[in-house]
């Protein structure tokens, strides 16, 4: 297993409300990134984080912040939540130079 | 687009046959990568590849990069049960600064029957 961790595991929310999903990276590690997976589908990148600034981002809205924090956590923040931002949130940390990625076990969000 | 294109989407093979998993982009690699993803947890990684025709083995894993650096297999043999779950290929962002900016193929479902 990975030294990742995320929280909370599962979240239910209503529609137009924000959420705030936590992660912790792997020790060494100075880039966190965030995916989204939606049901049978593969992984689609949020956005990165290093040095606590985004580095990059994915075809996704504004309403999809982070942040990264000096002890190499972060957060991803929804605002306004859809119907369609169910999905399972992956966290994964990794180093600069480095491709392969190390993913927690994800927070399973349901907006409803 | 940077997609990649992962072939098939669904596999059932019963426990001892093998197994492959196909994945294909229009434009030439820096690198693949190959992730697993059992029923209900999360993407772990399995292995990269970087040189032009380049094989990899992990026990009864092998994994192969294409010579023009735009397709790559995962093959199995004489699956397990344990083999089961969903298998990945995904390819980094393009440029420098673009580490660990993975792009997912569609994956593979594998069912294995006892």
């Amino acid at each position: 297993e990975t030294g990742v961790t995320q929280s909370p595991t599962h979240l239910i929310k209503t529609r137009g409300q924000q959420v705030t999903l936590r992660c912790s990276s792997q020790s060494g590690h100075n880039t966190v990134s965030w995916y989204q997976q939606a049901l049978g589908q593969g992984p689609q990148f949020i956005f990165q984080y290093y040095r606590e600034e985004e580095n990059g981002r994915g075809n996704f809205p504004p309403r999809f912040s982070g942040l990264q924090f000096p002890n190499y956590s972060s957060e991803l923040n929804v605002n306004a939540l859809e119907l369609d931002d169910s999905a399972l949130y992956l966290c994964a940390s990794g180093r600069t130079g480095v491709d392969e990625q190390y993913f927690g076990p994800g927070t399973r969000l349901t907006v409803t | 687009g940077q997609q990649v294109m992962q072939i098939p989407q669904y596999q059932h093979v019963q426990e001892g046959e093998d197994f492959t998993t196909y994945c294909n982009s229009s434009t030439t690699l820096s690198n693949i990568q190959w992730y697993k993803q059992r029923p209900g947890g999360h993407p772990v990684f399995l292995i990269q590849l970087v040189k032009s025709g380049e094989v990899k083995k992990q026990k009864r894993l092998t994994f192969q990069f294409g010579e023009a650096k735009k397709n790559s297999s995962l093959h199995i043999t004489a699956t397990q049960t344990t083999d089961v779950g969903t298998y990945f290929c995904a390819r980094p962002g393009a440029g420098g600064t673009s580490y660990g900016k993975l792009t997912f193929g569609q994956g593979t479902i594998l069912t294995v029957h006892p």
